[in-house]
């Protein structure tokens, strides 16, 4: 079965810099999806981005951008310049390309980031 | 444009009690999702749904908990015989086929 890490519980940065956030997986499978969700106080969980295992280009949304290191199993957020409203859990998650690339079946979570923005 | 939406969203039942979860969709998309969050955990996958029809059960407690997502009306995830340890948040996502999802806002359950 796969499994994700993430061995940050909370993390902390000023408004206006830059953090990262750390998440390593593991898996025997060679394709796959990876993504990174926030969750805002309102609950609601928001896909900030997403990454096919088989590109080797790191996915980049605005703000926010991914280091993917296949071989390491691992798959960091980085976010530029911090903002109030990035406040959140972040989650990091896996889910196996046997699944289609649409939907939201079969993904497995970490146990979350929190990140605090301080003003 | 309503996104997927999930009622109510603070539910407090009596174990032994039944807790009934119903999520609507966003208009058009035919797939459904449930996944349940525990305490300091990230969300468990347990149910995903097709009109009139369960794709993919193998997260789903083998006693108690039911899903359904008739032809009309909202996706039901039904828990018989609450105990504490069902206390969690529940999500609905939603999606039309091989198309992204979106998540509701939860239903946190407290069974007392």
């Amino acid at each position: 079965a796969q499994t994700v890490t993430q061995s940050q519980p909370e993390m902390s940065v000023q408004e206006a810099e830059t953090v990262t956030l750390s998440c390593t997986y593991d898996t025997s499978e060679s394709d796959y999806y990876l993504f990174w969700y926030k969750q805002p106080p309102s609950r609601q969980m928001i896909l900030v981005i997403r990454q096919e295992a088989y590109k080797q280009q790191n996915a980049t949304e605005n703000r926010f951008s991914v280091n993917f290191q296949k071989a390491a199993k691992s798959f960091s957020l980085k976010i530029s310049d911090s903002q109030l409203g990035d406040a959140a859990m972040y989650f990091c998650a896996y889910r196996s390309s046997t699944y289609s690339g649409g939907g939201a079946d079969g993904l497995t979570f970490g146990k979350g980031t929190h990140l605090i923005i301080q003003p | 444009n309503a996104g997927v939406m999930q009622n109510p969203r603070h539910l407090v039942r009596r174990r032994g009690q039944e807790a009934r979860l119903r999520c609507s969709p966003v208009k058009g998309h035919s797939h459904v999702y449930w996944y349940r969050q525990l305490p300091e955990e990230g969300l468990k996958f347990m149910v995903y749904l097709q009109k009139e029809n369960i794709i993919d059960e193998s997260g789903m407690p083998k006693e108690r908990f039911s899903a359904e997502f008739p032809k009309e009306g909202p996706s039901i995830l039904r828990i018989q015989q609450v105990v504490r340890g069902d206390s969690a948040a529940y999500f609905c996502a939603s999606s039309p086929p091989d198309s992204e999802a979106f998540f509701g806002q939860g239903t946190r359950l407290t069974v007392v």
